[in-house]
């Protein structure tokens, strides 16, 4: 993998259910990994910083892991509201490099 | 602390014209990068500007240029606008310039060609 990947590109839910999505990026020369959250017609906004090999972070509902070895971070959303549709980012920060992005959507 | 700011907000030009966007970061950051964002795109990395360096360059033709002035703030010029240039202009500061450093967005410049 050259370049940072996100799948699925747009995800739609139903309010309650739990989802996750993934980044991808190359595993070589690997810093850091931040993902963001990006609501409509607001500044993306920092999730989580994730450097170690294993690393775990969680916030409220939100949660996130981090593979370097196979190169790839998950971040999952258990119960997700209404309030947690935005495209999610993430970015390899050694190159500035973001993913397109997740678009998520979640119907009440 | 206030946040980031990005003026101007919206900003309409013709082809050809050149334009000019101005970013303030963050009071004490020292490190500001800029972001287009078009339609269907991801965030593409323009430049980063480290205590008046240029410390890392996207992949964009020459006619895009930045600066960064002494108290951090920067400006971003492209010159000869075409189409193509039309996109959400973002840009981001952090403390220093580290990998694990979050960055903190501005609302952006909406740049429209026409």
């Amino acid at each position: 993998i050259l370049n940072v990947e996100q799948s699925p590109q747009s995800l739609h839910v139903q309010e309650g259910d739990s989802t996750n999505f993934t980044c991808s990026f190359p595993s070589s020369n690997f810093y850091a990994l931040h993902w963001y959250r990006w609501e409509t017609a607001k500044s993306p906004e920092a999730l989580f910083v994730m450097t170690l090999n294993g690393d775990e972070k969680k916030k409220g509902r939100i949660s996130a892991t981090l593979n370097t070895k196979e190169g790839y971070s998950y971040l999952y959303i258990k119960g997700s509201q209404p309030e947690d549709s935005a495209t999610y980012l993430c970015d390899n920060t050694d190159k500035l490099i973001f993913g397109t992005g997740t678009r998520l959507q979640v119907f009440p | 602390k206030a946040g980031v700011t990005q003026t101007p907000r919206y900003l309409i030009k013709t082809r050809g014209q050149q334009v000019t966007l101005s970013c303030s970061p963050i009071s004490g950051h020292r490190s500001v990068s800029w972001y287009q964002q078009t339609p269907g795109q991801g965030l593409q990395f323009l430049f980063e500007y480290f205590s008046e360096t240029q410390r890392n360059k996207g992949n964009f033709p020459g006619r895009f240029s930045g600066r960064q002035f002494s108290n951090s703030r920067s400006e971003m010029n492209v010159s000869t606008l075409e189409l193509g240039d039309s996109a959400l202009y973002l840009c981001a500061s952090s403390l220093v310039k580290g990998d694990q450093e979050t960055q903190y967005f501005g609302p952006g410049t909406r740049l429209l060609v026409l």
